[in-house]
This record gives C-alpha cells, sequence and structure tokens, in this order.
C-alpha cells in the first residue's frame, strides 16, 4: 500500500536551519509531483512548495520563498525539505504528499498524506 | 488567516445531512475547478474525501459529497455517523502565484 514517512524534525533555534524527508514506497515514485503541506498552530493547513515529476521545477509559498529549498531523490523514493532562517512562524507539523496526476501538469491536490513530522522553533 | 472561509465548527445528529461553506474568491475557487476537500482525525494523515469539485475518490463513501457555484464550495455529509466526527479542509488552486490556498478548517461534531 502506498505509505509516506516524514521525518527529521525537531526543535530548533530560530536562524537554524533543518532537514525533513519523506520516505515513499507502495507506488512508482517518479511519475509524481510532490508536495510539501505544513499545519501551524491555531492554524489549518498552508501549502508550502511542490517538486515537478522530473524535479525541473520547484515552486514555493510566499512565505518560505528564498528560505526553503524541496528536492527528491527518485533512486531512493525520497523528497526533502532543506529549511534555512527558520523562525518561530514556521513552527508546526510538516506534511509530505503525494499530487494526484501522475506524468501530466499537477492537480494541486493531494491523494496520499503522510502522518508529518513535528518542527519546534524555539530559543 | 486563512485564504479560504470555513465555519469553524458545525454539528448535526445521527443520520442526519450537513453541509460546510468554503468561501473563496474570483482568484482561486471561482477560476479554476480544483477544489477539493480533506478529512483530518488529529495526529493522523488527511485524507482526500473530494476533488474537482465534486469527484469522490475510490474507496469513499457516497454519503460524501461536493459542489460549487461562483466562489463558493461545499462539503454535504448525508447521513451522518459518528465516524465522520473530524476536521474537514477546503482547499483550491489559485494561480501560477499563489499556487494553492486552504479553509481554516472546520470541525464536525456528531451529537
Amino acid at each position: 500500500q502506498v505509505q509516506l514517512v516524514e521525518s527529521g524534525g525537531g526543535v530548533v533555534q530560530p536562524g537554524r536551519s533543518l532537514r525533513l524527508s519523506c520516505v515513499t514506497s507502495g507506488f512508482k515514485f517518479t511519475p509524481y509531483a510532490m508536495h510539501w503541506v505544513r499545519q501551524t498552530p491555531g492554524k489549518g493547513l498552508e501549502w508550502v512548495a511542490i517538486i515537478s515529476y522530473d524535479g525541473s521545477s520547484q515552486f514555493y509559498a510566499a512565505s518560505v520563498k528564498g528560505r526553503f529549498i524541496i528536492s527528491r531523490d527518485d533512486s531512493k523514493n525520497t523528497l526533502y525539505l532543506q529549511m534555512n532562517s527558520l523562525t518561530t512562524d514556521d513552527t508546526g507539523v510538516y506534511y509530505c504528499a503525494r499530487d494526484f496526476e501522475d506524468y501530466g501538469p499537477p492537480r494541486y491536490y493531494f491523494d496520499y498524506w503522510g502522518q508529518g513530522t513535528l518542527v519546534t522553533v524555539s530559543s | 488567516q486563512s485564504a479560504l472561509t470555513q465555519p469553524a465548527s458545525v454539528s448535526g445528529s445521527p443520520g442526519q445531512s450537513i453541509t460546510i461553506s468554503c468561501i473563496g474568491t474570483s482568484s482561486d475557487i471561482g477560476s479554476y475547478n480544483l477544489v477539493s476537500w480533506y478529512q483530518h482525525y488529529p495526529g493522523k494523515a488527511p485524507k482526500l474525501i473530494i476533488y474537482e469539485g465534486n469527484k469522490r475518490p475510490s474507496g469513499v463513501s457516497h454519503r460524501f459529497s461536493g459542489s460549487k457555484s461562483g466562489n463558493t464550495a461545499s462539503l454535504i455529509i448525508s447521513g451522518l455517523q459518528a465516524e465522520d466526527e473530524a476536521d474537514y479542509y477546503c482547499c483550491s488552486y489559485a494561480g501560477s502565484t499563489t499556487f494553492v490556498v486552504f479553509g481554516g478548517g472546520t470541525k464536525l461534531t456528531v451529537l
């Protein structure tokens, strides 16, 4: 069955960096665009970033653009999120999610999600 | 503040129907047929229950349906069951600058 398992969360000081990983299994990773979505305290869900199925394109939410980098390693069926210059506003649960569409342009809705990894930015 | 507006909470008795509204703008819901809805139990992975406004993924109960009119999308849950008690989020594509917007979520309580 399709599984997405995030890791790499933890407690980090403002201004520091953290790298999240999402190991996938149960499906062919290569044809799918992948996303990161976060849930911040007291708020709902917020889309963070997308990487295209072939890794050639990456797009970001305005709140993280220039600080976060999404990447993928198809040989390891793994998605990454490098988070730099973290602020307290980045605190939350980070989910990786699979785009609904394979091969074609992404549909920007998410048919499988992981259970999330908690990132806490605090001094 | 979330880009899409949902009621914070709704409630209903078993067997009843409820509707959760999701109000957007002409830049998101009103421009694209890419509205999706997610069911989320705290601590679990969110689950896609409606996509493209009114389509159900395989395996999702027929009790869940969706609709869209103008800048507003709606999720309808009929024949409420205790297991439907969860948080529900709407989501829409919003163009190649903003990309994706979510609602703030609605907590459904089954009385």
